[in-house]
């Protein structure tokens, strides 16, 4: 069965530090970009980062460039978005998902870990 | 403000159809990239409902279909059912913002 499985979430205070990961299960993970799309508290998606098969390219939407950092261990199957100096704006299910290639959809969703930044 | 504009909510009754359109600019619809939506319950993950402007995944029912025109784009969805109640965004990539943007979201009530 293909599927993605987020853990890290959690509750932590303004400026601090999180490190969500995503394990891949059911496809071959090298072949496929991935992203993270995150939903505050009763508001829509937004697209946080994505990066290629190989990290060869990196992108990052403008709410969140300089404090976060997306990586992946292919050989461990696993996504990792490190995210720094979070604010309480920050607050959001984050959800990893598999891209068909940047910008061409995203096929393969995770169900989701929830990170709360407040004091 | 989401780059791309959806209405906020559409309703229909069981078995009628409802479109839901997003309208987007010359950055990202117009500029001539895809257009994918997808269906988001509340505590699940979304689901891709239609990617590259009007092709189904595996799975989908055909009773969901896309299209786009221009800088704008349409989810039309036949034979409403109740389990149909959900959330729809629509998606693209944005050539001046280097994104994937989203739609504010529209929320279907299937009455």
């Amino acid at each position: 069965e293909v599927q993605l499985v987020e853990s890290g979430g959690g509750l932590v205070q303004p400026g601090g530090s999180l490190r969500l990961s995503c394990a891949a299960s059911g496809f071959t993970f090298t072949n496929y970009d991935m992203s993270w799309v995150r939903q505050a508290p009763g508001m829509g998606l937004e697209w946080v980062s994505y990066i290629s098969s190989s990290s060869r390219a990196t992108y990052y939407a403008d709410s969140v460039r300089g404090r976060f950092t997306l990586s992946r261990d292919n050989a461990k199957n696993s996504l990792y978005l490190q995210m720094n100096s979070l604010r309480d704006e920050d607050t959001a299910v984050y959800y990893c998902a598999r891209e068909l290639t940047f910008g061409g959809g995203m096929d393969v969703w995770g169900q989701g870990t929830t990170v709360t930044v407040s004091s | 403000q989401s780059v791309l504009t959806q209405p906020p909510s559409v309703s229909g009754a069981p078995g009628q159809r409802v479109t839901i359109s997003c309208t987007g600019t010359s950055s990202n619809i117009g500029a001539g990239y895809d257009v994918h939506w997808y269906q988001h319950l509340p505590g699940t993950a979304p689901k891709l409902l239609i990617y590259g402007n009007s092709n189904r995944p595996s799975g989908v029912p055909d009773r969901f279909s896309g299209s786009k025109s221009g800088t704008s784009a349409s989810l039309a969805i036949s034979g409403l059912q109740a389990e149909d109640e959900a959330d729809y965004y629509c998606h693209a990539y944005d050539m001046s913002l280097s994104a994937s943007v989203f739609g504010g979201g529209t929320k279907l009530t299937v009455l």
